[in-house]
């Protein structure tokens, strides 16, 4: 399976601020995800990265809180904008997950906003 | 929208006693995968079932895929100190739409 690194693996950050998450694929990949999970919480998706074009956001997420850029087959940013303390959370970026294909998560940023 | 429910949330067993985890959907899957995630550490696949009626498994760990595809349960005999985590089942109602995860349960053992 795919290798996928993740960085920063966590961050603590103060309200206001944006971050930017990493996530490398040592392969290319067609479908990318970034999912949250709130601290005790399943998995939420956010959003599916789209290589050469916008992200497609699923209900609740918008762009303009969570951009994304997928610049290539094997890397994608998720940036978390104008943080607030409910912004604290994990965020995974994933491979794979359409139809019968697994998913394959990166280690996860654990963003904490005071 | 589809639904994925997991029950129990929770669960604490004494090392040795067995484990089970229900997993529904309130659509039809086209298949069900299981993931574990271990405290401080990120989902990792464990299976997927894709037939009807099919069991499947790996070591102690016991999976079934109900008849009707709505349905999916995860059997641990014998539980370890190394089974903790939660564990959560996933699913996409037809081929090619994104995975659904259930609400997950968390399995904690006693030594």
């Amino acid at each position: 399976s795919a290798v996928i690194s993740q960085k920063p693996s966590r961050d603590i950050c103060q309200r206001g601020t944006s971050l930017t998450i990493q996530c490398q694929v040592d392969s290319q990949v067609t479908m990318m995800f970034w999912y949250r999970q709130q601290p005790g919480q399943s998995l939420t998706l956010i959003a599916t990265a789209n290589q050469g074009s916008e992200a497609t956001y699923e209900s609740g997420f918008v762009i303009d809180k969570f951009p994304i850029s997928r610049p290539n087959l094997t890397f994608s940013t998720l940036t978390v904008s104008n943080m607030s303390p409910e912004d604290s959370s994990i965020y995974l970026c994933s491979v794979g997950g359409v139809g019968n294909q697994p998913q394959h998560f990166g280690d996860g940023t654990r963003l904490s906003i005071l | 929208g589809q639904q994925v429910m997991q029950i129990p949330q929770y669960q604490h067993v004494q090392e040795g006693e067995d484990f089970t985890t229900y997993c529904n959907s309130s659509t039809t899957l086209s298949n069900i995968q299981w993931y574990k995630q271990r405290p401080g550490g990120h989902p990792v696949f464990l299976i997927q079932l894709v037939k009807s009626g099919e069991v499947k498994k790996q070591k102690r760990l016991t999976f079934q895929f109900g008849e009707a595809k709505k349905n999916s349960s995860l059997h641990i005999t014998a539980t370890q100190t190394t089974d903790v985590g939660t564990y959560f089942c996933a699913g996409p109602p037809n081929a090619g739409n994104m995975l659904t995860f259930g609400g997950g349960t968390r399995l904690m053992v006693k030594p």
